[in-house]
Formats: structure tokens, sequence, C-alpha cells
């Protein structure tokens, strides 16, 4: 039972438009969510955070929002660049436990 | 760069095999974290040690066992390998394992059993 999940596989965009990357969770006590970026050949790198109290954290081109009613995060990137393509992770945990992560999202910022 | 190393990079090996996956986390790193990604499969996490003591453990198979010694770098031991357990595997440290603590990962071993 996926308790992340990523429902897009894939994402086009062109370069200058914002892109949106869309994660859904089931599990209500996730208080820590987390988005990572990962290249071909390398390991996921740590993108940006947003704790259960907030519900957007801003960090240059990035933004998450976070809908707890919803059990809903997305990570808005604006604007969007040729380097942001990559396959993108929505990860979530509960207190101390450990991230679970959903499948990813292969996002290509077309020039 | 995120600070943390693993090797091998690639590691083709047969099935019955036995195979050890080491991993150095960044300098002041005390936990550890071992993950599994499939072919179209997100992150799985296998297991966690923090200063040598095993912290959590995730869906890790018993066929497969780690640890993490005193100089804090971890070993992933996978044996009688099937070709299901052809993955890349991910190591990730972080200071503690508190809720915000971050997880840098290192580029992973790319395992193919044949």
């Amino acid at each position: 039972d996926q308790q992340v999940k990523q429902n897009s596989p894939s994402l086009s965009v062109q370069e200058g438009r914002i892109s949106i990357l869309n994660c859904d969770y089931t599990n209500s006590m996730f208080d820590y969510f987390l988005w990572y970026k990962k290249y071909p050949a390398e390991g996921p790198t740590f993108l940006i955070s947003i704790s259960s109290i907030k519900d957007k954290n801003e960090d240059g081109r990035f933004t998450v929002f976070l809908n707890k009613s919803a059990k809903h995060l997305s990570l808005h990137i604006v604007p969007s660049q040729p380097g942001d393509s990559a396959v993108y992770f929505c990860a979530a945990k509960a207190g101390n436990t450990p991230l679970v992560f959903g499948k990813g999202t292969r996002l290509s910022v077309i020039a | 760069d995120s600070g943390v190393t693993q090797t091998p990079k690639h590691l083709i090996t047969a099935t019955g095999q036995r195979v050890t996956l080491r991993c150095s986390p960044r300098s002041g790193d005390l936990s550890v974290y071992w993950y599994q990604q499939s072919l179209d499969q997100g992150l799985q996490f296998l297991i966690q040690y923090y200063n040598g003591e095993e912290r959590a453990k995730g869906n890790i198979l018993e066929r497969f066992s780690a640890q993490q010694f005193p100089d804090l770098h971890s070993e992933l031991n996978l044996s009688s390998l099937e070709l299901g357990d052809s993955a890349l595997y991910f190591c990730a440290s972080s200071k503690t394992s508190g809720l915000t603590d971050t997880q840098y990962f290192g580029p992973g071993t790319r395992l193919t059993v044949l």
C-alpha cells in the first residue's frame, strides 16, 4: 500500500514557465515532507522541506505548498530552467520514523 | 558532492552469490540509512543505524544484513542473491535521526544479478 503517491510519472514544461509537481499521501501521521531531486547516475539531492505546521515554504525558485486537509503537497518551480530536468521525489515522515518516498516524477524542461 | 561515498559503483554477480556494499557517511553524521531502488520504483527504506546500533528496520529481506562500524562506515551484505535483487542501492547519512534532519545520499551502487 503506497503511502506517498506521485501520480504523474512525467511532466514536460517549456523553459521560463512554471513547473508544478504533485504528491498525495494517505498517512495522516506524516508531519514532515521533503522534495528530492535526482539526476541520472547520482543520488537524490535534498531540495526543500515543509513541516505540517506550515502551509508554504519558499526557497528561491522553489516553493512547496501543503494542503493537510487534502493530504496533498505540490512543488512549484518558477521559472523553470533546462537544468531543472531531473526526477523529483516526494518524501514524508512521521516523527522520527524513516522517510517514505513516492515513485518520482520525471521533469523535462524544454528550451 | 554530498560527502557520502559508496563503493563499488557497479557490481555484477551471479545468482546465489553474496556481495558487500560499503558506505562512508558525511563527516560528523551519526545515522546511516540504506535504500533500494528497483526499476520504476521509489526508494524503499531497508534499514537505519545510529552510532553503531540498529535504529529502524524497513522491508529488508532476511537474506540481507547490515552493520555500522565504530568509525561509522556501514556495510550492507546481500546473500543468496536472486535476479530480483538487481537494483540501485543507496546509502544516506544524517547528523542524528530527528524529525527535521536532512538525509544526504551517496551516488549509489548498481547491482546486477545474472
